[in-house]
């Protein structure tokens, strides 16, 4: 099976930088992505980890350490917009490849 | 990026009857496609998968003669929810795989409301 946790809320303030925290035990791990989900909407792509290491793409990295079941999201230069649920995945191989989903932590950016 | 729709996007039905919601592909071919249920303030749970032209898996709880689910081709799948009841109220949302790519992509969703 898949446990993924992530803490349930954060708040930061705009214009300063914010690091979500993932963590998973999964038996046949296959990549991490990390979703951007606005309330009643689908979750949009932000990232995708499969070796170790950080990926940047603009002001979002994502970084992952395999071997310790972790990943962060970390959010430069906040906005008000980027207040949404984001979400920790991980695809299993064992699962058919599919994607499982955390809890996810819901952002709040404060002026 | 790869387009995913849904539809319909929000549907109120009364308890007892069937919904069908559809999840199409547009601008790809989807050979595995994923229909997720999200429970307010809750993440996503996948229901089941399917791929084109054969029966869907349906992950463990999940009532396949309840919850139909057909992927008929590259670019549609359905998903019927048979005699709702109000527990079924819920946001679902579909996605898809194509064959070369490792994303996956959400539809924008459809939300049930069961009275």
């Amino acid at each position: 099976g898949q446990n993924i946790d992530q803490p349930t809320e954060m708040t930061a303030t705009e214009g300063a930088i914010v690091q979500i925290n993932c963590t998973y035990q999964t038996s046949g791990f296959n990549g991490l992505f990390w979703y951007q989900q606005h309330a009643g909407e689908a979750p949009t792509f932000l990232s995708y980890n499969v070796l170790d290491g950080l990926e940047e793409k603009g002001r979002f990295s994502s970084f992952l350490s395999r071997s310790k079941g972790y990943s962060y999201l970390l959010l430069k230069e906040l906005q008000m917009k980027d207040s949404a649920s984001y979400l920790c995945a991980v695809r299993d191989r064992t699962g058919a490849n599919n994607l499982f989903f955390g809890t996810g932590t819901r952002l709040t950016v404060i002026p | 990026g790869a387009v995913v729709s849904q539809h319909p996007s929000w549907v109120i039905c009364k308890s007892g009857t069937s919904v069908k919601i559809e999840c199409r592909s547009l601008d790809f071919q989807a050979t595995t496609m994923f229909w997720y249920r999200q429970f307010p303030k809750q993440s996503l749970m996948l229901m089941a998968t399917s791929n084109e032209g054969s029966k869907a898996t349906y992950e463990q709880g999940v009532e396949k003669d309840k919850f139909l689910i057909n992927h008929a081709s590259l670019t549609l799948s359905t998903l019927t929810v048979t005699s709702a009841h109000p527990e079924d109220s819920s946001f679902y949302i579909c996605s898809a795989r194509g064959t070369t790519t490792y994303e996956q992509y959400f539809g924008p969703g459809t939300r049930l409301t069961v009275t």
